[in-house]
């Protein structure tokens, strides 16, 4: 069965520096996403991504991040300048039409992505 | 703005007991409603969903019932096992197509014990 990928599945990076996370999204998906959780805390969404721009987007989605996809196949979230309290697992998620429309098409989930901002 | 409560966890349950995780919500209009289930070292997996007031989701013999009057989405299995020790996140979507974003609970772990 298809699948979304991240890498890395753990990434360490001291605070102010940059970090990309990488996604491969299901190949014939059309919407993406990032969340990302805290640790103990709920699933938040960040972003979301159809037709090469962002669709939706939540407060915590500030200008220190930004979301691509430079290819056909990867989907990207970049943080400019990392603080500690950034520190969370991160996932992307696709699907081939939103979650709230009538079509039947669940998010899928990637395994995420472990940052720590030290 | 909409939110979603869970009950907290962690739930300890012998194999073979009954399961109930509590989940309520607050949104304007009628939202969608999932179950997501995350396995240890694996991404969120879709359990199952309900669209509409009345609604029955059901997978894996998990079920829960979109009940508008009391906005709940309880989920229930009749007899756990150990292989359904994982966290459970209920979840909600607005109404509009436009709505991208799911809202989730803060999740309710399940251990199970043989």
């Amino acid at each position: 069965e298809p699948e979304v990928t991240q890498t890395p599945s753990h990434q360490v990076t001291q605070m102010g520096q940059e970090v990309i996370l990488r996604c491969v999204p299901i190949s014939n998906h059309l919407y993406f996403y990032w969340y990302r959780q805290i640790l103990g805390q709920k699933v938040e969404f960040l972003v979301s991504f159809y037709n090469n721009e962002i669709s939706e987007k939540s407060e915590i989605f500030d200008d220190q991040f930004s979301v691509e996809r430079p290819d056909g196949s990867n989907f990207t979230l970049k943080i400019r300048s990392t603080k500690l309290e950034d520190s969370a697992m991160y996932f992307c998620a696709s699907s081939e039409a939103p979650p709230a429309s009538s079509y039947n098409s669940p998010l899928h989930f990637g395994n995420g992505t472990r940052l720590t901002v030290t | 703005g909409d939110s979603v409560t869970q009950m907290e966890g962690p739930v300890t349950l012998s194999e073979e007991a009954f399961l109930t995780i509590n989940c309520t919500y607050t949104a304007t209009g009628y939202p969608s409603l999932f179950w997501y289930v995350q396995y240890p070292g694996e991404g969120l997996q879709l359990l199952l969903k309900a669209t509409k007031a009345d609604d029955k989701g059901s997978n894996k013999g998990f079920e829960a019932t979109y009940r508008k009057e009391t906005t709940s989405f309880h989920l229930e299995k009749g007899s756990v096992q150990v292989s359904d020790s994982a966290v459970y996140f209920c979840a909600l979507s607005g109404r509009m197509d436009s709505s991208y974003k799911l809202i989730f609970g803060s999740g309710t772990r399940l251990l199970v014990r043989p």
